[in-house]
């Protein structure tokens, strides 16, 4: 089955810098790779996905990449915020009937 | 906005007793699963449905929980008899065919004390 690994847990960023997060996988068929926020205490919200045929996508501050050679994946926040601060997870998927498979996620710790 | 609801949002139980969380998939979607999530674990998938029918549930306790969709509004998660250790967030989910994100419920906060 798919593994994604995410790295790193923790993430320790001051005001203004940028923070990138990186996930890599194990399964090359998987086409859909989604990323989601969550807030203490609140629900995994997507804030940004990008698909196997395409190799960066961005919006706003947050970008993501996607190297399908080396099979991994990035997050990238330009501008943090403290409203950044949160818990990111990365997940790959198949679609279909395949389960997708979630990273265990990165604390990013934005201090002003 | 289209939201995925559960219910109850808080449930402390004692040892031993039946606990039952419920779920409402957002209308349309065909993909549900149930996710526990601890400080320790992170994310761990219990049980994933496609078109109502159930395609893995490897993640759980066959012994004590089980998982189903009566209907496509509907999904259940239950736990009979609950332990300490299951205390933990309870999250469902519901997308179309993964292929578009997931719309997670605001989840239920188990305490079994």
């Amino acid at each position: 089955g798919e593994n994604v690994e995410q790295h790193p847990s923790t993430l320790s960023v001051q005001e203004g810098d940028s923070a990138v997060i990186k996930c890599t996988y194990s399964d090359s068929a998987s086409n859909y790779f989604p990323w989601y926020k969550q807030e203490l205490g609140k629900r995994p919200q997507l804030i940004i996905d990008i698909r196997s045929n395409v190799g960066e996508k961005k919006d706003q501050r947050i970008a993501v990449t996607l190297n399908k050679t080396a099979k991994h994946f990035s997050l990238h926040i330009t501008e943090t915020q403290p409203e950044d601060s949160a818990v990111y997870f990365c997940a790959a998927s198949k679609g279909g009937s395949y389960i997708p498979t979630f990273g265990r996620g990165t604390s990013l710790i934005v201090h002003p | 906005d289209a939201r995925v609801t559960q219910t109850p949002r808080h449930k402390v139980t004692e040892m031993g007793q039946e606990v039952t969380m419920r779920c409402q998939p957002i209308l349309g979607h065909n993909t549900v699963f149930w996710y526990r999530q601890t400080m320790m674990q992170g994310l761990e998938l219990l049980a994933y449905f496609r078109n109502r029918a159930p395609l893995d549930d490897s993640g759980m306790p066959k012994d004590r929980f089980s998982a189903e969709m009566p209907d496509a509004t509907l999904a259940t998660l239950k736990i009979q008899p609950s332990e300490p250790r299951d205390s933990a967030v309870y999250f469902c989910a519901s997308g179309l065919d993964g292929l578009y994100g997931y719309t997670f419920g605001s989840g239920t906060r188990l305490t079994v004390v």
